[in-house]
C-alpha cells in the first residue's frame, strides 16, 4: 500500500521569505501523480501543483515549485515570495495508475502561517 | 476546471436524524466520485468510492449500512448518514474523477455535519 508522509506538522515563513514544505512517499509503482493541496480555513480543497513521475521535469505554477526526486521518493513544494493568503494547510498527495481506481492517498498535512 | 458543488455547507441536526448531502459534478461526466471523512486538524481519510451505476466500495472500517451511497448518475452522488450520532460530526468532502483519466481530482466545497 501506498504511504505518503509530511513530516513538518507546522512551518512559519515571513511574507516574501521563501518556504519549503517536505513530503516522502512509498509506492511499488513506477507511473504514478504526486499533487499538493492547500486548504485555507474555508477548508476548500485547492489544486496548487501537480507532478506526472514520468516527466523528470519538476513542475512550477508560478510561485509553486516541485523538487520532485523519484529515486529518494521524494516530493517537496516550493512556495517563493510568500504571501499572506498562503496562510492553509498543504496536503501531498498520491495517486497510482494501476486499476484505475484514482485514489488519492494524503499525508497529514503541513500547517503553513505566513507572517507579515 | 472541473466545478463540483456540494450541497448542504452546513448541517445541524438532532441525534437519529438521517442526513443526506450531496456532490454534483457541474461540467463534466464524473464516472467515479470520492467520499472523504475529515476531523479537525487531520488529513482527509477516503471513506468510499462510488462508480456510476454500481455499488459503491468502502473503505475498510467504514459501515456500509451506515453511510449509504448513491450514484445514480454522472452528475450526482449522494451520501446518506444514516441514523446519526454525536460520534458522526465531522467534516464531509467530495470529489469527482474520471476513470482511467489522469486528471487530478476536483473537490466540493465541504458540509460540516453537527449532531446534538
Amino acid at each position: 500500500a501506498q504511504t505518503v508522509t509530511q513530516s513538518q506538522p507546522e512551518m512559519s515563513v515571513q511574507e516574501a521569505e521563501t518556504v519549503t514544505l517536505s513530503c516522502t512517499y512509498d509506492t511499488s509503482e513506477n507511473n504514478y501523480y504526486l499533487f499538493w493541496y492547500k486548504q485555507p480555513p474555508s477548508r476548500q480543497m485547492i489544486l496548487v501543483i501537480r507532478q506526472e513521475a514520468y516527466k523528470q521535469q519538476n513542475a512550477t505554477e508560478n510561485r509553486f515549485s516541485v523538487n520532485f526526486q523519484k529515486a529518494a521518493k521524494s516530493f517537496s513544494l516550493k512556495i517563493s515570495d510568500s504571501q499572506l493568503g498562503d496562510t492553509a494547510m498543504y496536503f501531498c498527495a498520491f495517486m497510482g495508475t494501476q486499476g484505475g481506481s484514482e485514489k488519492l492517498v494524503f499525508g497529514k498535512g503541513t500547517k503553513l502561517t505566513v507572517n507579515p | 476546471g472541473a466545478v463540483v458543488s456540494q450541497h448542504p455547507s452546513r448541517v445541524i441536526c438532532k441525534s437519529g436524524t438521517s442526513v443526506k448531502i450531496e456532490c454534483r459534478s457541474l461540467d463534466f461526466q464524473a464516472t467515479t466520485m470520492f467520499w472523504y471523512r475529515q476531523f479537525p486538524k487531520q488529513s482527509l481519510m477516503l471513506m468510499a468510492t462510488s462508480n456510476e451505476g454500481s455499488k459503491a466500495t468502502y473503505e475498510q472500517g467504514v459501515e456500509k449500512d451506515k453511510f449509504l451511497i448513491n450514484h445514480a448518475s454522472l452528475t450526482l452522488s449522494t451520501l446518506t448518514v444514516t441514523s446519526a450520532h454525536p460520534e458522526d460530526s465531522s467534516f464531509y468532502i467530495c470529489s469527482s474523477g474520471r476513470q482511467y483519466s489522469n486528471q487530478p481530482q476536483h473537490f466540493g466545497d465541504g458540509t460540516r455535519l453537527s449532531i446534538l
